[in-house]
């Protein structure tokens, strides 16, 4: 059964940091595109950024490029959100997600709040 | 890529047939999906490609549409199936989703 777990969340001061995982089973992460996709609090949903199944390339949105990478532990099975810089308005669900054509299959997300 | 997605909310009852659209700022081909959303849980996906059905996903959704303008339709809308739907463009990066539509009992 495909599976993605997020962890890592909770409350962080503005400009502070705070690295998510996404454990996955069932699949192998180096032979899928995985993304993050995050969602403030009663808002839509927004894509946040890309990794290939290379471990090479990404993508990022505007406004967290420069504050946030994304990485992957091939051994551990293992996504990664490094955020940095953070700020009120990144306060949201961030969801782990796959798919290469569209999102196939979503983690259940893990909360981030950005507060003083 | 801009996702123009429409109505923002809208009241239905069991048994309605329901039209939800979503157009693209430019061609997309047909590089869209659609997600269903309920309260405190993840997405999922009901459509891919803008008109394939999802594996499990009840033959009461459908997509169509290419290029710019496409649609979400529940031929009879069921109690399960009031949520929020959200499309989801993956022509080009930065991928973008639409506002959202609440679809709400009448």
């Amino acid at each position: 059964e495909v599976q993605m777990v997020e962890s890592g969340g909770g409350l962080v001061q503005p400009g502070g940091s705070l690295r998510l995982s996404c454990a996955a089973s069932g699949f192998a992460l180096n032979d899928y595109w995985m993304h993050w996709v995050r969602q403030a609090p009663g808002k839509g949903l927004v894509w946040v950024s890309r990794l290939d199944s290379d471990g090479r390339s990404t993508n990022y949105a505007d406004s967290v490029k420069g504050r946030f990478t994304i990485s992957r532990d091939n051994a551990k099975n293992t996504l990664y959100l490094q955020m940095n810089s953070l700020r009120v308005e990144d306060t949201a669900v961030y969801y782990c997600v796959r798919g290469l054509w569209g999102i196939e299959s979503w983690g259940q997300g893990t909360l981030v709040t950005v507060s003083s | 890529i801009q996702m123009t997605q429409s109505p923002s909310s809208l009241s239905a009852s069991v048994g309605d047939r329901v039209t939800i659209t979503c157009r693209a700022s430019r061609g997309i081909n047909n590089n869209l999906g659609w997600y269903q959303q309920k309260p405190g849980k993840a997405p999922k996906r009901l459509i891919y490609t803008a008109s394939s059905l999802q594996s499990g996903v009840p033959s009461r959704f459908s997509g169509s549409g290419s290029g710019t303008e496409f649609t979400l339709t529940i031929s009879s809308l069921q109690p399960e199936d009031f949520a929020t739907y959200y499309c989801l463009q993956h022509h080009n990066y930065p991928w973008t989703f639409g506002q959202g539509t609440k679809v709400e009992i009448k």
